[in-house]
């Protein structure tokens, strides 16, 4: 597509419940990154992945998040068993292989748990 | 670690005023070095990057220098409009992630006033 497409754009689930954030980057770029937005932390990045292996996992903040991607294109980051803390703004953003930094975001989703 | 220091909001202006906004960075060798814009409601957008010492980075009438004596890329503009409203964040990568991890500042929120 055009742009990094995110969905759902707004979630709202309550405590102790699963989410699915869904993520198409834009068609042939082979690295897709996900990035957390929130008040009291800023950005910090979560995962990133070179077609569809993780190099990189070391921002996921606990073993209840996890990211996979499917033939080397969506990508979905599950957050299981909800907490308040996991209310945030999620950043999915993708690059060609040319680039050695996430150029394009999408325009996230916005998850409140309540 | 590698990390980005940049300077608190938010920062309000008129119209046509010059606009600075410093940026320092703690990093091992040479990052690459970007500013990053968010409009309301929108997701990030690269606005300009630098990837090796003196290069200057530019676009939309914004520069950004990447000064390595000083480990600094602030951003400037020399007439604002009310259309830059934004919160605008400095990011680097480094040698140390491969060039692919971004690590932000905590983000400077301008006003343009008319």
């Amino acid at each position: 597509g055009a742009g990094v497409s995110q969905s759902p754009s707004n979630k709202v689930t309550e405590k102790g419940k699963d989410v699915e954030l869904r993520c198409d980057p834009i068609s042939g770029h082979t690295a897709l990154y996900w990035y957390r937005q929130s008040l009291g932390q800023g950005l910090e990045f979560l995962i990133y992945f070179q077609g569809n292996s993780a190099p990189d996992k070391s921002g996921l903040p606990s073993d209840r998040f996890s990211a996979e991607r499917t033939g080397g294109s969506v990508s979905t980051l599950t957050i299981q068993r909800t907490q308040q803390e996991d209310s945030a703004v999620y950043l999915c953003a993708s690059s060609s292989s040319r680039d050695r930094a996430p150029y394009t975001f999408g325009s996230g989703t916005r998850l409140t748990v309540v | 670690g590698n990390s980005v220091t940049q300077m608190e909001g938010p920062v309000t202006l008129s119209e046509e005023a010059f606009l600075t906004i410093n940026c320092t960075y703690t990093a091992t060798g040479y990052p690459s070095l970007f500013w990053y814009v968010q409009y309301p409601g929108e997701g990030l957008q690269l606005l300009l990057k630098a990837t090796k010492a003196d290069d200057k980075g530019s676009n939309k009438g914004f520069e950004a220098t990447y000064r390595k004596e000083t480990t600094s890329f602030h951003l400037e503009k020399g007439s604002v409009q009310v259309s830059d409203s934004a919160v605008y964040f400095c990011a680097l990568s480094g040698y140390n992630t491969g060039f692919q991890k971004l690590v932000f500042g905590t983000g400077t929120r301008l006003l343009v006033s008319p």
